[in-house]
């Protein structure tokens, strides 16, 4: 399944399905990208994240999109699991800036 | 032991009153936060400080006064509580300078009745 932001805020994916949440950005200034994870009741908690001389990281399961020409990042979850459900954010910074700004969010519900 | 804790975790005020928030952080880090989280998730900061000095304040009303005893401590004393203070506020921290996340807190959930 896959959203497209403020468009789509909740995603449903089927659980074993490969999630992509999307996010812009307004700051082309901006060279530091992260993704977050939001558990109800919780607070973000850091997934991965990307400096802007990159275009794709991975982590576990996780992998991250930057394209900067369109000021896009994406966050792909393979095989998504119960456990994924919850509220993602990306957040952007410029080096040395000490402040996040984050994106509106996008909730993920995992169907078993 | 939590990296980035505050206290409490909910509070429950009558508009017109005082209340504070404290955050302590046991990373080392030279950077601290406010943020405040609204009933539509979105995220905004409120205050940030490098070394106990206030390096950003973004255009929040001078009810909210951030203090900062030490590099570990970051509290938040709010003024004459209003119905729109109603919010989770969240406290981070990091290391600070070039390209280091934020760690938060649980959130402390604000309701003003």
């Amino acid at each position: 399944g896959e959203s497209v932001g403020l468009h789509l805020p909740t995603l449903s994916v089927q659980e074993g399905d490969n999630s992509i949440i999307n996010c812009a950005y307004s700051n082309s200034a901006s060279d530091y990208f992260i993704w977050y994870k939001q558990e109800s009741g919780k607070g973000p908690q850091f997934i991965i994240d990307i400096r802007s001389n990159m275009d794709k990281r991975q982590g576990q399961r996780v992998t991250v999109l930057l394209n900067k020409t369109v000021k896009h990042l994406s966050l792909q979850i393979a095989a998504t699991q119960p456990g994924d459900s919850a509220v993602y954010f990306c957040a952007e910074t410029r080096y040395n800036f000490n402040k996040f700004y984050f994106g509106s969010g996008t909730k993920l519900n995992v169907k078993p | 032991d939590t990296a980035v804790s505050q206290t409490p975790k909910y509070l429950v005020t009558q508009m017109g009153n005082d209340k504070s928030i404290k955050c302590e952080q046991n990373l080392g880090h030279d950077t601290m936060y406010w943020y405040k989280q609204d009933s539509k998730k979105f995220l905004k900061i409120m205050f940030s400080y490098n070394n106990k000095e206030l390096i950003i304040n973004e255009t929040v009303p001078n009810r909210f006064s951030p203090k900062s005893p030490d590099k570990a401590h970051l509290n938040l004393h709010i003024n004459s509580l209003e119905l729109g203070d109603s919010a989770v506020y969240f406290c981070a921290s990091s290391q600070g300078g070039k390209n280091t996340e934020a760690f938060f807190g649980q959130g402390t959930r604000l309701t003003v009745v």
